[in-house]
C-alpha cells in the first residue's frame, strides 16, 4: 500500500538557518498539507496546496514559510529563518479532495537550538 | 469557524475491558469526522471516518465510533482493549468537502494495562 514518506526523520539546525523539509506524497493525491506539531499540543494546519498554488494558509504560516511542488513528485516546506518556536514535529499529508481522507507522513521532528 | 474538544487528556482501561474515548465537535455546516491514532515517534495513522450515512462507522483494529448529531459527539468505541491500543488520539473535524484542512482536538493518550 503506498504510503506518504518524509525525509529527513529529525533535523536539527541553529537560528537564523534555512530548512527545508521534504515530502513525497503518494501519487494519486491532488491536494496537499503541511501541519505541525508542538510538543505535547495538538496538530495544527499551516498551509493546502493545489494545482501548484497555496489553496488555504493558518496565521501560522507567514513570510518566513514557503511550500512548493518542484517536480511534480516531492513537496517542500521551507522556513527562511528559523526561530526556537518552529521546534515542532511537521506533517506532510495528501488526499484526493471531496470526502477523501488525508494520509499523513511519518513527520520531521525540527529542533532550532 | 470549526472546533473539537477532547475532554479527556488521558483514559485508562483494563485489557479486554470496553473502551470509550470522547469527541465533541462545533462546525458550521455538516462536518465530517475523523480518528486518527499516534503510536510513539510514528505520524497519524488513519483510523476512521464519518461523512455521511450510518451513525456508526467501523474502522480499523476493530475500533467503532458513533456519530451523534443532537450531542455533537463523535465518541470512538471498541469492545475489548488490547495493550496495543495504548497510544494518542486525536480527534478532527472539517465541515466542507474539497481542500480544506482538518482541524484536530488536542488529543486523548489511552493506556491499556494488562
Amino acid at each position: 500500500e503506498p504510503e506518504v514518506t518524509q525525509t529527513p526523520s529529525h533535523q536539527v539546525t541553529q537560528m537564523g538557518q534555512e530548512v527545508i523539509l521534504r515530502c513525497v506524497p503518494i501519487s494519486n493525491h491532488l491536494y496537499f498539507y503541511w501541519y505541525r506539531q508542538i510538543l505535547g499540543q495538538k496538530v495544527e494546519f499551516l498551509v493546502s496546496f493545489y494545482n501548484n498554488e497555496i489553496s488555504e494558509k493558518s496565521e501560522i504560516f507567514d513570510d518566513q514559510f514557503s511550500v512548493e511542488r518542484p517536480d511534480g513528485s516531492n513537496f517542500t516546506l521551507k522556513i527562511r529563518s528559523t526561530k526556537l518556536e518552529d521546534s515542532a514535529m511537521y506533517f506532510c499529508a495528501g488526499g484526493r479532495g471531496g470526502t477523501d481522507t488525508q494520509y499523513f507522513g511519518p513527520g520531521t521532528r525540527l529542533t532550532v537550538l | 469557524a470549526q472546533s473539537v474538544a477532547q475532554p479527556e487528556d488521558q483514559v485508562n482501561v483494563a485489557e479486554g475491558n470496553p473502551l470509550t474515548v470522547k469527541c465533541t465537535y462545533s462546525v458550521s455546516g455538516n462536518p465530517y469526522l475523523f480518528w486518527y491514532v499516534q503510536y510513539p515517534n510514528r505520524g497519524l495513522q488513519f483510523l476512521l471516518k464519518y461523512i455521511t450515512g450510518d451513525n456508526l462507522v467501523k474502522g480499523s483494529y476493530g475500533f467503532e465510533a458513533e456519530f451523534n448529531k443532537s450531542q455533537t459527539s463523535f465518541h470512538l468505541k471498541k469492545p475489548s482493549a488490547l495493550v496495543s491500543d495504548s497510544a494518542l488520539y486525536f480527534c478532527a473535524v472539517r465541515d466542507r468537502a474539497g481542500n480544506t484542512p482538518l482541524v484536530f482536538g488536542k488529543g486523548t493518550r489511552l493506556s491499556v494495562i494488562a
